[in-house]
C-alpha cells in the first residue's frame, strides 16, 4: 500500500480557498487517490476521488500532476463548518485495507 | 436504514469484561469494513467483509479480538478480555460493491468504548 504524507495541521480564514497537498511518491498504476473528511464524533465521511489531472464536484476539487505522485485538494470558500480532519488515501478501491494515516487538521477560523 | 448505524455508542467496560459490538450497515451493501481509532489518530483498519465472507482479518490486534456477519448483513465485533489498550473509537464503514471495484464507503459514527 502506498503510503501518504500530508501537513499535520493547517489554519485558514473564512471565505479562503483552502489547498491541502498530499505526497504518495510510490503510488502503483492501479491506485486511485481518495479523500476523507471527519468532524468530531463521526465517521469519515468520502469527499471526492480521482486517478489523475483534475476532478471536481460540489464539494471540492482534487489536482493530480502527470507523475500522480502528488495531490491537492481544494476547498472553495471555507466556512466554520469546514473545520475537521482530512485524511488523503491511495489504495486501488475505496475501502478495503484502506491506510487513513493521522490525516490534515484544519482549522477554519472567523 | 438511511446510514451505518452502530451500538451502542458508548460502552464502558471493566477489565478483563467481553464486548460486543454491533453494525448495520446500508442495506444491500456487500462490503463491510471494521475500524479502530485511537484518540487523535486515523483510523486503523481491523477487518473486511463480501457478504458472509471474512477475506481480510490482518488488521486485528490480537486473537481476543473476532468478529462475524453469519447472515452477510449485521455484523458483531467481539473483544474478549477487555484491556485498557483497547479503549478507543470502532468504527464501522459499508460500500456497494465489493471485491476491487471502485465505490464509495460510508461510515457510522462509532462506538467509544473505555476500559476501566
Amino acid at each position: 500500500l502506498a503510503k501518504t504524507t500530508q501537513p499535520i495541521s493547517m489554519d485558514s480564514y473564512e471565505g479562503q480557498e483552502v489547498n491541502i497537498t498530499c505526497s504518495h511518491n510510490n503510488i502503483a498504476t492501479n491506485d486511485y487517490i481518495t479523500w476523507y473528511q471527519q468532524f468530531p464524533s463521526q465517521g469519515p465521511r468520502f469527499i471526492i476521488q480521482g486517478y489523475k489531472t483534475k476532478v471536481t464536484n460540489e464539494v471540492a476539487s482534487l489536482f493530480i500532476p502527470a507523475d500522480r505522485k502528488s495531490s491537492t485538494l481544494s476547498l472553495p470558500r471555507v466556512s466554520l463548518s469546514d473545520t475537521a480532519v482530512y485524511y488523503c488515501l491511495v489504495g486501488e478501491n475505496y475501502g478495503q485495507n484502506f491506510v487513513f494515516g493521522p490525516g490534515t487538521r484544519l482549522s477554519v477560523l472567523p | 436504514g438511511a446510514g451505518v448505524s452502530q451500538s451502542p455508542r458508548y460502552k464502558v467496560a471493566k477489565r478483563g469484561q467481553d464486548v460486543a459490538l454491533r453494525c448495520d450497515p446500508i442495506s444491500g451493501h456487500v462490503s463491510l469494513f471494521w475500524y479502530q481509532q485511537a484518540l487523535g489518530q486515523g483510523p486503523e483498519f481491523l477487518t473486511y467483509f463480501q457478504n458472509e465472507a471474512q477475506l481480510d482479518k490482518s488488521g486485528l490486534p490480537s486473537d481476543r479480538f473476532f468478529a462475524e456477519r453469519p447472515e452477510g448483513s449485521v455484523s458483531t465485533l467481539k473483544i474478549q478480555r477487555t484491556q485498557q489498550e483497547d479503549s478507543a473509537v470502532y468504527l464501522c464503514a459499508s460500500s456497494l460493491a465489493g471485491g476491487r471495484m471502485n465505490t464509495e464507503a460510508f461510515f457510522g459514527q462509532g462506538t467509544r468504548l473505555t476500559v476501566v
